[in-house]
């Protein structure tokens, strides 16, 4: 069965400050789909980037990296140079190839306060 | 256009109420989900619809009844519910049903009384 952990379940950080966001997933398939989506306080859940399992490339979108690392099974988000805009929950989220259901399976998410 | 559209924002009713949740998307997608969140939590998948044909039910209890009219359209008719369904209720759309990224709507914060 697939499972996302996010062990950090609140991080406040000062603006300008970079943060990493952790996230270790479990699953059997060798297939798979990463996400990350933010939620910030007005409910809609944004996406921010899909990862497939066979591309190991880091990935950078402004102030916004990746890391994925498939030997130790994690896919961390880190922004730099933070600002309260980012403040916001943060979930990792895992899909096997194999379930044609296209279910997401949710880590618990990561409430990042950013603080002026 | 990533845009899902989701009506009302906000809905307070009672236990004896009908009321309906309505999801809307102009991006070409064929697969349409509706999810619960409730509060601290992340979003529970409910319901998925693909090519406007029921596809998964996560086991929902039957005072919720989705609807697909077309392929644009995701109703959520809600009947009998109970304070404890109180919730966000979010609706996302995909290009298809498999390993495509969900766009979500901005919900509807139901309250039950």
């Amino acid at each position: 069965a697939q499972k996302v952990t996010q062990a950090q379940t609140e991080i406040s950080v000062v603006e300008k400050e970079d943060v990493t966001l952790d996230c270790v997933y479990e699953t059997r398939d060798t297939t798979y789909y990463l996400f990350w989506y933010k939620q910030p306080p007005s409910g809609e859940l944004v996406f921010l980037i899909r990862r497939n399992s066979f591309d190991e490339q880091n990935e950078i979108s402004g102030r916004y990296s990746w890391n994925f690392q498939k030997s130790t099974s994690s896919f961390n988000f880190t922004i730099t140079a933070s600002q309260v805009v980012d403040s916001a929950v943060y979930f990792c989220a895992l899909s096997e190839a194999v379930d044609a259901g296209n279910m997401l399976t949710f880590g618990g998410g990561t409430r990042l306060m950013v603080k002026p | 256009d990533t845009e899902v559209t989701q009506t009302p924002k906000h809905l307070v009713m009672g236990m004896t109420n009908k009321k309906s949740l309505k999801c809307e998307q102009h991006m070409g997608h064929r697969a349409m989900y509706w999810y619960k969140q409730k509060a601290k939590k992340p979003p529970e998948l409910m319901f998925v619809y693909s090519y406007e044909k029921l596809s998964i039910n996560e086991s929902v209890p039957s005072r919720f009844s989705p609807e697909c009219p077309n392929s644009s359209l995701l109703n959520l008719h809600l009947h009998a519910l109970q304070p404890e369904d109180s919730a966000l209720y979010l609706c996302a759309s995909s290009h298809r049903q498999g390993d495509y990224e969900q766009y979500f709507g901005p919900g509807t914060r139901l309250t039950v009384t």
